[in-house]
């Protein structure tokens, strides 16, 4: 089944503990982006990658790192989380071909951060 | 600052109401998607539209993108309790590879 999968579902941590969270797919897409979504603010862009070592900034990129190493791959690294970090987290990923393309999106990481 | 206004926030309506979803910007994009998104869920795309002025029918729901490429619509007639979910707007520029999205309307549909 064709698929982004996100891991873990939910995560509650401590403030300034670094955590990872991995996201893989499985349709040799070329374009990974990284969502979070709170209530009334909307999906914003973390950070996006158009392919393998080629990553940029979306809209709120403070306070977070990825990485693009294999193509299937694009974890999401939070070197010291801090509360406001708390949110829910997509992954998604798109072919390259067609503007129109829409994102398939993972089951999102709802992450705390205490 | 949030590029895409959708407006309302909220709707309930009861079954078999029409309905209409706006999403508006001051910016122009070369695509603008709608997403439906259910409780525990990310997002799913239900369409794309790329061309001033198109308009793309799925079963009861018909989207429609402004001439100037600035704002969409979203319209369902005859709304069923499927139909319950977050819609989201989401405009694209250039490939697309960055998208931008509306802050969303909440759809509840009552028997």
């Amino acid at each position: 089944e064709a698929q982004v999968t996100q891991n873990p579902r939910y995560l509650i941590t401590v403030t300034g503990k670094k955590l990872t969270v991995t996201c893989s797919q499985n349709m040799n897409h070329e374009y990974m982006s990284w969502y979070r979504q709170d209530p009334g603010l909307g999906l914003r862009q973390i950070y996006y990658s158009m392919n393998v070592e080629v990553t940029d900034k979306g809209d709120v990129p403070e306070g977070y790192k990825v990485s693009r190493k294999e193509k299937r791959n694009f974890p999401l690294i939070l070197e010291s989380p801090s509360p406001n970090q708390t949110s829910l987290y997509f992954c998604a990923s798109r072919p390259s071909t067609g503007a129109g393309t829409g994102y398939t999106f993972g089951s999102g990481t709802r992450l705390t951060v205490v | 600052t949030q590029l895409l206004e959708q407006s309302p926030q909220f709707l309930s309506i009861q079954e078999g109401e029409n309905l209409t979803v706006y999403c508006n910007s001051s910016s122009v994009f070369s695509s603008l998607q709608w997403y439906r998104q259910e409780p525990g869920e990310g997002p799913v795309l239900l369409v794309t539209v790329v061309t001033g002025g198109e308009v793309k029918k799925l079963k009861r729901l018909t989207f429609q993108f402004g001439d100037a490429r600035k704002d969409s619509s979203l319209h369902i007639t005859a709304a069923q309790p499927g139909d319950t979910g977050l819609y989201l707007c989401a405009g694209g520029r250039g490939t697309a590879s960055k998208l931008t999205f509306g802050t969303g309307t909440r759809l509840q549909v009552t028997l």
